[in-house]
């Protein structure tokens, strides 16, 4: 079993939807949590980084921790097409060390 | 402020070749990590480099190596290429040991 789980998709919504895109994860000493956006042929960006859980909102995203439930999402209101990109979910134990989500497929159609 | 640069950008290699790859870190960045991104396995850590020191080392057999300079710069070494190496490599910076990571646009490696 994988550490961090994420529904590959693929994900299509109609322009304006709200997407709702999650990660689960196995290790309770995961630390800080973190959403990167992933267009093709290009390295990942980072959208989100957090370290509690709660809600943590930028502009149109919002990213939402729930450490009892090991359950991370992120939530991007009024979608655009520019937001059609691959979506990674990841996270940081002890040690510094990433593990990420296999990504999500998201497409906006206008 | 300029990101984080790979080079190369496309390289194709054969069986059994050996190949380096270059990052340069977003300028005060001290931290380092290397990442293996195909399309089954996702992204996966390969190691990380902090002030020249390998902090972190994921599970990949020991053909995977790398290094740091004093300017941060890093590279990481393939040898004895397999076919299996195909895939995207990503270097990503940070400022601290524990912080966001900032990745560059990758190198596609393809053996052939």
């Amino acid at each position: 079993q994988k550490e961090v789980e994420q529904d590959p998709g693929p994900l299509s919504v109609p322009e304006g939807a709200i997407v709702s895109l999650n990660c689960t994860y196995s290790n309770s000493a995961f630390q800080y949590f973190m959403w990167y956006r992933q267009y093709s042929r290009k390295g990942p960006e980072l959208l989100m980084y957090t370290y509690s859980s709660g809600n943590k909102e930028d502009g149109r995203f919002t990213a939402q921790v729930d450490k009892s439930s090991k359950y991370i999402s992120l939530f991007i209101r009024d979608s655009q097409p520019s937001d059609s990109a691959t979506y990674l979910c990841a996270m940081i134990r002890t040690g510094n060390q990433f593990y990420f989500g296999t990504g999500t497929s998201l497409t906006v159609i206008p | 402020k300029a990101g984080v640069t790979q080079t190369p950008r496309y390289l194709i290699k054969t069986r059994g070749q050996q190949v380096t790859l270059s990052c340069s870190p977003i300028s005060g960045h001290r931290s380092v990590s290397w990442y293996q991104q195909t399309p089954g396995q996702g992204l996966q850590f390969l190691f990380e480099y902090f002030s020249e020191t390998q902090r972190n080392k994921g599970n990949f057999p020991g053909r995977f190596s790398g290094r740091q300079f004093s300017n941060s710069r890093s590279e990481m070494n393939v040898s004895t290429l397999e076919l299996g190496d195909s895939a995207l490599y990503l270097c990503a910076s940070s400022l601290a040991r524990v912080g966001e990571q900032y990745f560059g646009p990758g190198t596609r490696l393809t053996v052939t």
